[in-house]
């Protein structure tokens, strides 16, 4: 079992539609949870972070961790096309580097 | 993209030939890595720097060696390129210390294939 398991999806979703993207761990040691974004061809780009557990909201954008399901979430309320793309999870011990999930895939149809 | 440039960005290369792949950052970050990018696989590290001249190994190190004699360049080279090692790779840098350590800012990648 990987460390972090992530669906790769394809998930496709009309416009404006609220996205749910999860990731699940084993690693109880985690302490630092990140979200990146990643565009066709281009390099990831980091979209939210959260240390330990809670929620973190920003714009239509909200992280949530529960730390003791180990379970992380990725919301994105009034999805739009331009949200099209792959969503990478990644964590961290913070004395190790980050472990990212596989991504999803995302496809907001209009 | 956070003032990292990677060259080359592309590059066919044949079997057998070494590559070298360059990482250059303009942030005066302490940390650097470099990652593989494959289809049902993600982002796998391979090396990583924690400062000139102080590296360690990540996930995939095999057939992989990487150095670093200044901050701002961190150079990933396959000793004699295999098809397995055809793959987008990616550097990335993050500053140190708590939460900065783990926030990765990534370069645009590199597209290599080997034949």
């Amino acid at each position: 079992q990987k460390e972090v398991e992530q669906d790769p999806g394809p998930l496709s979703v009309p416009e404006g539609a609220i996205v749910s993207l999860n990731c699940t761990y084993s690693n109880s040691a985690f302490q630092y949870f990140m979200w990146y974004r990643q565009y066709s061809r281009k390099g990831p780009e980091l979209l939210m972070y959260t240390y330990s557990s809670g929620n973190k909201e920003d714009g239509r954008f909200t992280a949530q961790v529960d730390k003791s399901s180990k379970y992380i979430s990725l919301f994105i309320r009034d999805s739009q096309p331009s949200d099209s793309a792959t969503y990478l999870c990644a964590m961290s011990t913070g004395n190790t580097p980050l472990v990212f999930g596989k991504g999803t895939r995302l496809s907001v149809i209009a | 993209d956070a003032g990292i440039t990677q060259s080359p960005r592309h590059k066919v290369t044949e079997t057998g030939t070494p590559v070298t792949l360059r990482c250059h950052q303009t942030e005066n970050h302490r940390y650097m890595y470099w990652y593989r990018q494959d289809p049902g696989h993600g982002l796998r590290l391979i090396h990583y720097s924690y400062g000139v001249k102080d590296t360690d190994k990540g996930e995939v190190s095999d057939g992989y060696s990487v150095s670093r004699s200044k901050t701002e360049d961190f150079l990933l080279t396959l000793e004699s390129a295999t098809s397995s090692q055809t793959s987008v790779y990616f550097c990335a840098i993050s500053e140190s210390g708590g939460l900065a350590y783990n926030e990765q800012f990534f370069g645009p990648g590199t597209r290599l294939t080997v034949l």
